[in-house]
């Protein structure tokens, strides 16, 4: 089975503009959701999609947004990008319905970098 | 609020000992915990979960403990080897079911 695929894999902006990265989860996964790490605050989590609804959301502000296709891919929109937006994304796939394991595979993130 | 946290942010171990990472977490409630293992330049990949119904679970060469009295678990990895080489996270799923991870351990192997 192919694992988790992330687009771009790295990515060099400027404050102000956005960005979206693409995140294609395993075959079958309906559930997926995205990460930002750095150095200073760890893995955060961003939002997660379950068959093309938000069902969770983390605490970022508005200018991060996502959405899921019905084949279950899903991108994420960063607008008015700031230098603090400087981090590894990551998207994660599942299987999980509500209640069922929470293992979750991992793609190998977007690096973005805000200059 | 929730928390989960790692112990030391950096653990050296020799080649062929057992390792020892250590993870504390906050809510009392906290039922169920996930280790991930993320090597450079790769997103973190699940080693082993625990529910707080168990004390010990075993994989293959790891063994997670929960101590539910002190809020403390453990990860330990049997005859360490080169490709063990990462950073591990405990994480937690928290209110609403959002994955909360601690900062993780960097586990360096020396030769």
């Amino acid at each position: 089975k192919a694992g988790v695929t992330q687009t771009p894999r790295y990515l060099i902006k400027t404050r102000g503009q956005q960005v979206t990265l693409s995140c294609s989860p395993i075959s079958g996964h309906r559930s997926v959701s995205w990460y930002q790490q750095t150095p200073g605050q760890g893995l955060q989590f961003l939002f997660e999609y379950f068959s093309e609804t938000q069902r969770n959301k983390g605490n970022f502000p508005g200018r991060f947004s996502g959405r899921q296709f019905s084949n279950s891919r899903s991108e994420m929109n960063v607008s008015t990008l700031e230098l603090g937006d400087s981090a590894l994304y990551l998207c994660a796939s599942s299987s999980r319905g509500r209640g069922s394991s929470y293992e979750q595979y991992f793609g190998p993130g977007t690096r973005l970098t805000v200059t | 609020g929730e928390s989960v946290g790692l112990h030391l942010p950096t653990l050296s171990v020799q080649e062929g000992d057992n390792s020892i990472i250590n993870c504390a977490y906050s809510n009392s409630a906290s039922d169920y915990f996930i280790w991930y293992k993320q090597e450079s330049g790769k997103g973190p990949q699940f080693i082993i979960d625990i529910r707080s119904n168990m004390d010990k679970r075993q994989g293959q060469r790891v063994t997670v403990l929960l101590n539910k009295t002190v809020k403390h678990l453990s990860l330990q990895i049997a005859a360490t080897q080169p490709g063990d080489s990462a950073v591990y996270f405990c994480a937690e799923p928290g209110r609403d079911d959002k994955i909360i991870f601690g900062k993780g351990t960097r586990l360096h192997i020396l030769p």
